[in-house]
C-alpha cells in the first residue's frame, strides 16, 4: 500500500484559502486518492475523492497532476469550524490505511 | 437515512471484563470496517465484513478479539479480557461496495475505558 507523506501541521486564519499538499509516491495504478476530515472526538468525515486532474464539490477541490504522485486539498475561505485533522488516503476498496494527518487550526 | 449508529457511545469496563460494541451500518450498505483511535494517535484498521463473511482482519490482535456480521442486526465488535491498553475510540464505518470509489462512512464511535 502507497505511504502518504503530510505535514504535521497547518496555521490558517479565517477567510483565506489553504492548501494540503500529500505526497504518495508509490500509489497504484487502480487507488483514487480520497481526502476525510476529522473534528475532535468524532469519527472521519468524507470530504473528496478523485483519480486524475482536478476534482471540486461543494466543499472543497481536489488537484492530482498527471504523475499522480501528489494531491492537493484546496480549502477556499476557512472558517473556524474548519479546524480538524485532514487525512489523504490512496483508496482501491476495502480497508483505509490512515496516516498522521494534517491537523489545520485556523485562526480568527 | 440515517447514519451509521454505534452504541453504546461510552462503555466503561473493569480489566478482565468483556466490552461488547455494536454498529449498524446505513441502510443498503453491506460493507462494514472496524477501526480503533488510541488517544493522541490515529485511525488503526482493525477488520472489514461483510454480510457473514469476514474479508480482512488483518488489524486485529491475534487474541481476545473478534468480529461479526450476522445476516440480521448489527455487527458486533467483542473484546474478551480487557486490559487497560483496549481503552480506545471504536468506529465502524460502512460501504455500499468494498471496490473502485468506497467511500465509507464513519460512526460517531464507542469510548471505552477500562479500569
Amino acid at each position: 500500500l502507497a505511504k502518504t507523506t503530510q505535514p504535521i501541521s497547518m496555521d490558517s486564519y479565517e477567510g483565506q484559502e489553504v492548501n494540503i499538499t500529500c505526497s504518495h509516491n508509490n500509489i497504484a495504478t487502480n487507488d483514487y486518492i480520497t481526502w476525510y476530515q476529522q473534528f475532535p472526538s468524532q469519527g472521519p468525515r468524507f470530504i473528496i475523492q478523485g483519480y486524475k486532474t482536478k476534482v471540486t464539490n461543494e466543499v472543497a477541490s481536489l488537484f492530482i497532476p498527471a504523475d499522480r504522485k501528489s494531491s492537493t486539498l484546496s480549502l477556499p475561505r476557512v472558517s473556524l469550524s474548519d479546524t480538524a485533522v485532514y487525512y489523504c488516503l490512496p483508496t482501491e476498496g476495502g480497508k483505509l490505511i490512515f496516516g498522521q494527518g494534517t491537523e489545520l487550526s485556523v485562526k480568527p | 437515512n440515517a447514519g451509521v449508529m454505534q452504541n453504546p457511545r461510552h462503555l466503561v469496563r473493569r480489566r478482565g471484563q468483556e466490552a461488547r460494541l455494536r454498529c449498524s451500518p446505513m441502510k443498503g450498505h453491506s460493507h462494514v470496517y472496524w477501526y480503533r483511535q488510541l488517544p493522541e494517535e490515529g485511525l488503526k484498521f482493525m477488520v472489514y465484513l461483510q454480510k457473514e463473511n469476514i474479508i480482512d482482519e488483518s488489524g486485529m490482535p491475534k487474541e481476545r478479539f473478534s468480529a461479526e456480521f450476522p445476516k440480521e442486526g448489527p455487527s458486533i465488535l467483542r473484546i474478551q479480557q480487557v486490559v487497560r491498553g483496549d481503552s480506545a475510540a471504536y468506529f465502524c464505518a460502512s460501504s455500499p461496495s468494498g471496490t473502485g470509489r468506497n467511500e465509507q462512512f464513519f460512526g460517531p464511535g464507542t469510548r471505552l475505558t477500562v479500569l
